[in-house]
């Protein structure tokens, strides 16, 4: 069974800093995508980015982007020039493209922007 | 105009009640999704259904009953709701067939069970 696994309950960091959250997975299977969404206090489930698994070049948006390395299973977000909108709950997941296109969700990271 | 939207957003109600919360999308997707995210944050897939048609349905009490009269609805009843139903319940719809470009969230509803 697939697993995503979020090691970093909390962070916080000061306006203006760098910040990786990380995550990783556990599968067998070839094909798949990985997601990174965000939740902000006002509950609503935002996407992020997207990374086919497929890709070797990271995918990047703005000034989110991440570092996928699949030989470990790794899938890092990086936040530069952070802002106070970005305090949220980030949620990484994962698609198993032969799995009914079925989210496997971390628990979650909660990143605090601080003034 | 919300592309998946989910009413009502906030839902109080007393143990023992049936409620109901619906979902919509104008997005044309095939699949439409039900999560509960309890107070820890953690996302859990309830139901899945696609093109009307039920695709999962993980282990969640029989008291909830989804129903899709058409593949842009997604209902989900509640019978005989208990203090462990409180949590944010997502309505997710996604289209299969042009590449998972992630699900699209609906804002979510928060019940409360008293």
């Amino acid at each position: 069974a697939q697993t995503v696994t979020q090691s970093q309950p909390e962070m916080s960091v000061q306006e203006a800093e760098t910040v990786t959250l990380s995550c990783t997975y556990d599968t067998s299977e070839n094909n798949y995508y990985l997601f990174w969404y965000k939740q902000p206090p006002s509950r609503q489930m935002i996407l992020v980015i997207r990374q086919e698994a497929y890709k070797q070049q990271n995918a990047t948006e703005n000034r989110f982007s991440v570092n996928f390395q699949k030989a470990a299973k790794s899938f890092s977000l990086k936040i530069s020039d952070s802002q106070l909108g970005d305090t949220a709950m980030y949620f990484c997941a994962f698609m198993n493209m032969d799995s009914n296109y079925q989210l496997i969700w971390g628990a979650g990271t909660k990143l605090i922007i601080k003034p | 105009d919300t592309a998946v939207s989910q009413t009502p957003k906030y839902l109080v109600t007393q143990m023992g009640n049936d409620k109901s919360i619906k979902c919509e999308q104008n997005l044309g997707h095939d699949t439409m999704y039900w999560y509960k995210q309890d107070s820890k944050k953690f996302l859990k897939i309830m139901f899945s259904y696609n093109n009307k048609e039920l695709i999962i349905n993980e282990t969640v009490p029989n008291r909830f009953s989804p129903k899709s009269p058409d593949k842009a609805h997604l209902n989900l009843h509640i019978n005989s709701l208990e203090l462990g139903d409180s949590a944010v319940y997502f309505c997710a719809s996604s289209h299969t067939g042009q590449g998972p470009y992630g699900y699209t969230f609906g804002s979510g509803t928060r019940l409360t069970v008293v």
